[in-house]
């Protein structure tokens, strides 16, 4: 079935510096990527999404690019910030499974000022 | 943009007692809602995706007794955790899809915080 890997967490890093969450995932279709965050006690947010193939998805600084050809969405910021301080979760939908979302499993990110 | 309203936000209660937890779209339609349960520090786990006039479809593992899941209307799910034990204490957090063509991002409730003691 489908199946979305991201690097284990947590990521500390200081403030400003650069920010890469590897994710790859496994479709039998031609899934949707997303990548959702988490800030302490609440719920998911979407942060940016890519459709298809080469597509961009860019919000708040973050930026993933849908990489068909290893299956790849990483997820990249230039300069962290505190407030950035959340879980990061990478997930694909896919039509085939019935637009069901599949997350993987979190990256926590903490940013030290 | 697109809203969904999850409540309780909160709930603690006795074991033994049944707790529901509504899902409401509150600006678009959505025949398909999905109900996922997270435990600390983890990722989301989906238990059921629920249908608009049919029944729940379970993913596996997930007790169906358990877990009642009703979609009466095109904005509303709700989720009952029947007989509750110190087990189901957990996170649980419903999303819905909105009914147009394409690819659409599921919407995310804030998620209902249920403790049983």
């Amino acid at each position: 079935g489908d199946s979305v890997t991201q690097m284990e967490g947590p990521v500390t890093l200081s403030e400003e510096a650069f920010l890469t969450i590897n994710c790859t995932y496994t479709a039998t279709g031609y899934p949707s990527l997303f990548w959702y965050v988490q800030y302490p006690g609440e719920g998911l947010q979407l942060l940016l999404k890519a459709t298809k193939a080469d597509d961009k998805g860019s919000n708040k600084g973050f930026e993933a690019t849908y990489r068909k050809e290893t299956t790849s969405f990483h997820l990249e910021k230039g300069s962290v910030q505190v407030s950035d301080s959340a879980v990061y979760f990478c997930a694909l939908s896919d039509r085939t499974g019935g637009f069901k979302t599949i997350f993987g499993a979190g990256t926590r990110l903490f940013v030290k000022a | 943009g697109a809203v969904v309203s999850q409540h309780p936000s909160w709930v603690i209660c006795k074991s033994g007692t049944s707790v529901k937890i509504e899902c409401r779209s509150l600006d678009f339609q959505a025949t398909t809602m999905f109900w996922y349960r997270q435990f600390p520090k983890q990722s989301l786990m989906l238990m059921a995706t629920s249908n608009e006039g049919s029944k729940a479809t379970y993913e596996q593992g997930v007790e169906k007794d358990k877990f009642l899941i009703n979609h009466a209307s095109l904005t509303l799910s709700t989720l009952t955790v029947t007989s509750a034990h110190p087990e189901d204490s957990s996170f649980y957090i419903c999303s819905a899809r909105e009914d147009t063509p394409g690819h659409q991002p599921q919407h995310f409730g804030d998620g209902t915080r249920l403790s049983i003691l």
